[in-house]
């Protein structure tokens, strides 16, 4: 079945750096969307991306549905210790149903 | 309306004890979807309904898991003889059913069989 690749699996960074995060597929969705979770929670919509190319940005974030439609990436600029979380990636392809990457675990120390 | 709901939050059982977990989607959303979480990995889809109607089932989802969706408002997903292996987040989201739509989560119900 469809697989997506989720990089890098963690990332420890100081407050008030950029952070890049991407994904990967062997095969093409229609839709892209970032959520993040934190411990205990259930994950929480951050960007949905409909169209390939589209770059979408929700304050310090910044999300690109890839041109071959079978990658994307997050961008959260001047990081905060609240963006501390696991940042998902996931691919739709249609009926919503949704292909989820491993998470990208984010550390920010003060 | 608050978002999705989902009850309980947390279940501990006893293996081959039988248990069922509720959702609440948002009230103006006919798609429902479960999910299953183990720790370090995503989300792996389960099912979904559109109204009332389970339209698919993932090969995850074993002959002890029925899921229902009576009145295509709230589900519930009922796990029979549990196994140390079904313990997970089970999550539920809801959307609604057009074009470029997204899905909004519950904050999960924690399972642990012991």
């Amino acid at each position: 079945g469809q697989q997506l690749n989720q990089s890098p699996q963690s990332m420890f960074i100081q407050e008030g750096e950029d952070v890049s995060m991407n994904c990967t597929s062997s095969s093409i969705f229609n839709t892209w969307l970032w959520y993040k979770q934190d411990p205990g929670e259930g994950p929480v919509l951050l960007i949905a991306l409909y169209k390939a190319g589209e770059l979408t940005s929700n304050g310090r974030l910044t999300a690109q549905f890839g041109i071959t439609r079978k990658d994307s990436f997050l961008n959260i600029s001047a990081s905060i210790p609240s963006d501390v979380g696991i940042y998902f990636c996931a691919g739709q392809l249609g009926a919503g149903k949704s292909t989820f990457g491993d998470g990208t675990t984010l550390t920010v120390k003060p | 309306d608050t978002g999705v709901s989902q009850d309980p939050r947390h279940k501990i059982t006893k293996r081959g004890q039988n248990v069922t977990f509720r959702c609440d989607p948002i009230s103006e959303h006919n798609r429902l979807y479960w999910y299953r979480q183990t720790l370090g990995q995503g989300p792996e889809f389960l099912t979904y309904f559109q109204n009332e109607a389970q339209l698919e089932k993932s090969r995850l989802l074993s002959d002890r898991f029925s899921a229902e969706r009576p009145k295509g408002s709230f589900s519930t997903l009922e796990i029979q003889r549990t196994e140390q292996g079904d313990s997970a987040m089970y999550l539920c989201a809801s959307s609604l059913a057009a074009q470029n739509t997204e899905a909004f989560f519950g904050q999960g119900t924690r399972l642990t069989v012991v």
